[in-house]
């Protein structure tokens, strides 16, 4: 599977938006994008995941660039209880495995 | 739905000795199941992946007579660390996924056991 690069650490206020970047300029055709996060002492949870259009969920919204090579998470209002480490992951079709690399870890601050 | 346990949630053992951590998906079927491996401030190293009634299959660098992984049942799976070293502390997390997945390939993770080895 392709590479991501993501900042180590950000930091946002508390119920404001939150932008997390994630690149990903080696991605194929066939790679799907995946968001995963890990709270403190958790194993992961599943955020969202997309092909080419921007999605969006209960947790979050999904921004594709239209060449795929970069992705932005979006939360929308950030709380506290959605500091954690987040993980973008590319997936490529038919591969059930994913591969986590270092991830964002986002501090709210009150 | 889509819950997965861990038991036991921390274990602490002697060298030498081997413990046994099982994961459950308690509310469906799970075909497949991962076993990952974190040490403090890194990322989840994926140990290995098994199937409901076949072997498993270990990554690179995984041993698998030391980190023994059954995969009996749709809802069970248990990973035994044998001879336990101190080397082998760690956070062992399994995750889950179901028939369903489809091109989600959503894995539904349980909360991790920690394993320290005196």
């Amino acid at each position: 599977d392709a590479k991501t690069t993501q900042p180590n650490s950000m930091e946002s206020n508390e119920e404001e938006p939150v932008h997390l970047p994630c690149n990903h300029s080696t991605i194929s055709g066939t790679d799907y994008i995946h968001w995963y996060r890990q709270l403190p002492s958790q194993g992961p949870e599943y955020v969202i995941h997309g092909l080419t259009s921007n999605v969006n969920n209960r947790m979050a919204s999904l921004a594709i660039a239209e060449d795929r090579k970069s992705s932005t998470l979006i939360l929308h209002r950030a709380t506290l209880r959605d500091a954690a480490v987040y993980y973008c992951i590319l997936r490529n079709f038919g591969n059930e495995k994913l591969t986590f690399g270092t991830g964002t870890r986002l501090t709210i601050i009150p | 739905g889509a819950v997965v346990s861990q038991h036991p949630s921390w274990v602490i053992c002697k060298s030498g000795t081997s413990v046994k951590i099982e994961c459950r998906s308690l509310d469906f079927q799970a075909t497949t199941m991962f076993w990952y491996r974190q040490f403090p401030k890194q990322s989840l190293m994926l140990m290995a992946t098994s199937n409901e009634g076949s072997k498993a299959t270990y990554e690179q660098g995984v041993e698998k007579d030391k980190f023994l992984i059954n995969h009996a049942s749709l809802t069970l799976s248990t990973l035994t660390v044998t001879s336990a070293h101190p080397e082998d502390s760690s956070f062992y997390i399994c995750s889950a996924r179901t028939r369903t997945s489809g091109t989600t390939n959503e894995q539904f993770f349980g909360p991790g056991t920690r394993l320290t080895v005196l």
